[in-house]
């Protein structure tokens, strides 16, 4: 599955800079993901939106704000980060019933990014 | 709460051994949803295979095999007659039915290297 892309692939900003990651999917799908991936240390999910609402925040420093306009593109502003949030950051998307069975994530990319 | 165990952090064959991939999961929920991701370098998770938890059939995918045991909370995986371009890192996921959303805990993952 290619259905899922993420600009930019790389990115370095400052602490005092604010930039936002993109995300978009192609498959049709009703619920995104944000994800970050530290060295060492498992995948953690950030935020989940179904139908562009908001469903999860697991508890993200608010340096870090999520947009969906609609069901296709995510967006993760950023600003004021700081050295430890550089990591991969990882978009998902799924297609949600609502009820069983729990349908597949699938993933873009990645944007790495370097916080100096 | 839900925990997937991947013991095994790094794993290194020479092409065309046989290797598993150990996976151990913790949920309290009688349904629920297994997962494989396989992530080379390049930073895309991709969808390997989805087992329901009410679905303890073994399955092969070509030189790949899933052995899903719910006596021991096991899912493991076996490459055969691995090739370098296996070369990645795989995480193991689980989802359980009762939370809302496709919430995906996922393995600190195992870091699998072929050598020619």
């Amino acid at each position: 599955e290619t259905g899922v892309t993420q600009t930019p692939r790389h990115l370095v900003m400052g602490m005092t800079n604010k930039k936002s990651l993109k995300c978009e999917q192609h498959l049709g799908h009703n619920a995104m993901y944000w994800y970050k991936q530290s060295a060492k240390k498992p995948l953690e999910l950030m935020f989940v939106y179904n139908f562009k609402e908001q469903t999860e925040n697991n508890s993200v420093p608010s340096r870090f704000s999520p947009e969906c306009p609609n069901s296709s593109h995510l967006f993760l502003h950023l600003h004021t980060l700081q050295p430890e949030d550089s990591a991969l950051y990882l978009c998902a998307s799924s297609q949600e019933g609502g009820t069983l069975p729990k349908e597949t994530q699938y993933f873009g990319p990645g944007t790495r990014l370097l916080v100096l | 709460a839900q925990k997937v165990t991947q013991a095994q952090t790094e794993i290194s064959v020479v092409e065309k051994e046989d290797v598993t991939l150990d996976c151990v999961y913790e949920t309290r929920d009688t349904t629920y949803y297994l997962f494989w991701y396989k992530q080379p370098p390049s930073g895309e998770l991709v969808f390997l295979i989805r087992r329901n938890s009410f679905d303890e059939q073994n399955e092969i995918s070509g030189r790949y095999s899933w052995n899903f045991q719910k006596s021991t909370s096991s899912f493991n995986f076996t490459i055969t007659a691995s090739q370098v371009v296996d070369s990645a890192v795989y995480f193991c996921a689980l989802s359980e039915a009762e939370t809302s959303g496709s919430r995906l805990t996922f393995g600190e993952g195992t870091q699998l290297t072929v050598n020619p």
